[in-house]
């Protein structure tokens, strides 16, 4: 069984388009975050979510919102698509603030 | 914020041979100090975590030491085996209240040599 799902694993858009990333937690986990992941790599935190109240909202550009319809589910939508959100988009989960579990990430290429 | 420094960048070992990374962290608050592997083209999983309450944790050929006055914690895989090539993340947050999220270096490129 997937703990931590994401759909979809690769999505390829052009600039200006939105787009949304979905990610399900089987874990009964009451915290899930969003992480990105640049080219070179580095790990960054963009939002965190505990019992569907919004936690962590780091420097992020208004055009990413995270809705949380449930404690099981966190969707991260991008408005108005720009070449440097191309990256690998990692969602977490974890109870309260123990150990983080990661999804599969998400690619996402905008050319 | 938390800022966490992560040495070397790059670490190449002999098969059979012992690893070291280094970190650091700026907030004297941290508590919390997992260690994440991540192969090419996976998600990060976690490989051992230690906590502001203990200095030294061991898991089989993976242990961390954590010196809380210096800041600074380190990870250490012994009889490194091809299987232990991959990216090396350490990272910080403070647990506790609240769901902080991590706060990562910028990664270990650990190469192990047959």
């Amino acid at each position: 069984d997937t703990a931590v799902s994401q759909t979809p694993k690769y999505l390829v858009t052009q600039m200006g388009n939105d787009k949304s990333i979905k990610c399900e937690q089987n874990l009964g986990h009451d915290t899930m975050y969003w992480y990105k992941q640049d080219s070179k790599k580095f790990l960054k935190i963009m939002f965190s979510y505990n019992n569907k109240e919004l936690i962590i909202n780091e420097t992020v550009p208004n055009r990413f919102s995270p809705k949380s319809p449930d404690k099981a589910h966190l969707n991260l939508h991008i408005n108005s698509l720009e070449l440097g959100d191309s990256a690998v988009y990692f969602c977490a989960s974890s109870q309260g603030a123990a150990t983080q579990y990661f999804g599969p990430g998400t690619r996402l290429t905008v050319l | 914020g938390e800022n966490v420094e992560q040495h070397p960048s790059t670490l190449s070992v002999q098969e059979g041979d012992s690893a070291v990374i280094k970190c650091t962290y700026s907030d004297s608050a941290s508590n919390y100090f997992p260690w994440y592997k991540q192969e090419l083209g996976k998600r990060p999983q976690l490989i051992i975590d230690i906590r502001s309450n203990v200095g030294e944790k061991k898991d089989q050929r993976i242990a961390v030491t954590l010196n809380k006055t210096a800041k600074h914690f380190s990870l250490h895989i012994t009889e490194t085996q091809p299987e232990d090539s991959a990216v090396y993340f350490c990272a910080a947050s403070k647990m506790g209240g609240g769901a902080d999220g991590l706060t990562f270096g910028k990664g270990t490129h650990l190469i192990i040599q047959p």
